[in-house]
């Protein structure tokens, strides 16, 4: 079945350390994102991407840093210069808009992977 | 600034209810309007709308939207404690840019 793969499910980081966050998608969507959703918060937009080897800032993106060499894979790597990192990540996919003159589309999400400090 | 704003922020019923949720949005450049259910994991969508007073439906749920109120509303008819979640309500403002509420928390007792 398709969908979107976030992996790990649960991560620690150590003060000073980068950690990586993976996010594999197979509905051959275009567009993908990175979320950060706290408690009693809305999801807020880190990163998202269009096309392969392009990405765009979002609302909270200092701190992280994103890559798209491939179409599948959108990994978002939390940095040490991100001082409250605890939250839980979520990965996003969809068609991109605009393509076949699609103009709304529903996000697709992954399960998530909640980041604590250690 | 864009904002998608949900209420009541919680709400605990019985099963059998019928509970609405709202969702009020300001945005500049509205594009649709999108409704999640969020257990543990991952949101899983529900419905999105474009135009006023059409009713989406998908068995006890059900949404519409009034553009003219900048508000849509989700129902949920006879509810079982499996439609206990968290309901986010986003916004679509522009090419890639969604806007979510805080979400609504709803308890089913059985």
């Amino acid at each position: 079945d398709g969908g979107i793969t976030q992996s790990p499910k649960y991560l620690f980081r150590k003060e000073g350390q980068n950690v990586t966050l993976s996010c594999e998608q197979n509905l051959n969507h275009d567009a993908m994102y990175w979320y950060r959703q706290d408690p009693g918060q809305g999801l807020r937009l880190i990163y998202y991407s269009q096309i392969v080897n392009d990405f765009q800032k979002g609302d909270i993106a200092e701190g992280y840093s994103v890559s798209r060499e491939k179409k599948e894979s959108f990994p978002l790597t939390v940095t040490s210069a991100q001082k409250n990192p605890t939250a839980f990540y979520l990965c996003a996919s969809s068609i991109a808009v605009g393509k076949r003159g699609i103009r709304n589309q529903p996000q697709h999400f992954g399960d998530g992977t909640r980041l604590s400090i250690l | 600034e864009d904002k998608v704003v949900q209420s009541p922020l919680s709400l605990v019923v019985h099963e059998g209810d019928t509970v609405t949720l709202n969702c009020s949005y300001e945005v500049t450049n509205f594009r649709s309007l999108l409704w999640y259910k969020q257990e543990k994991k991952a949101p899983t969508f529900l419905f999105m709308l474009t135009s006023s007073g059409i009713e989406k439906k998908s068995g006890r749920l059900s949404s519409i939207l009034d553009k003219k109120e900048l508000s849509s509303i989700l129902n949920i008819t006879a509810t079982q404690t499996g439609d206990s979640a968290i309901y986010l309500c986003a916004s679509n403002a522009g090419t890639y840019k969604y806007i979510f509420g805080t979400g609504t928390r709803l308890k089913v007792l059985a």
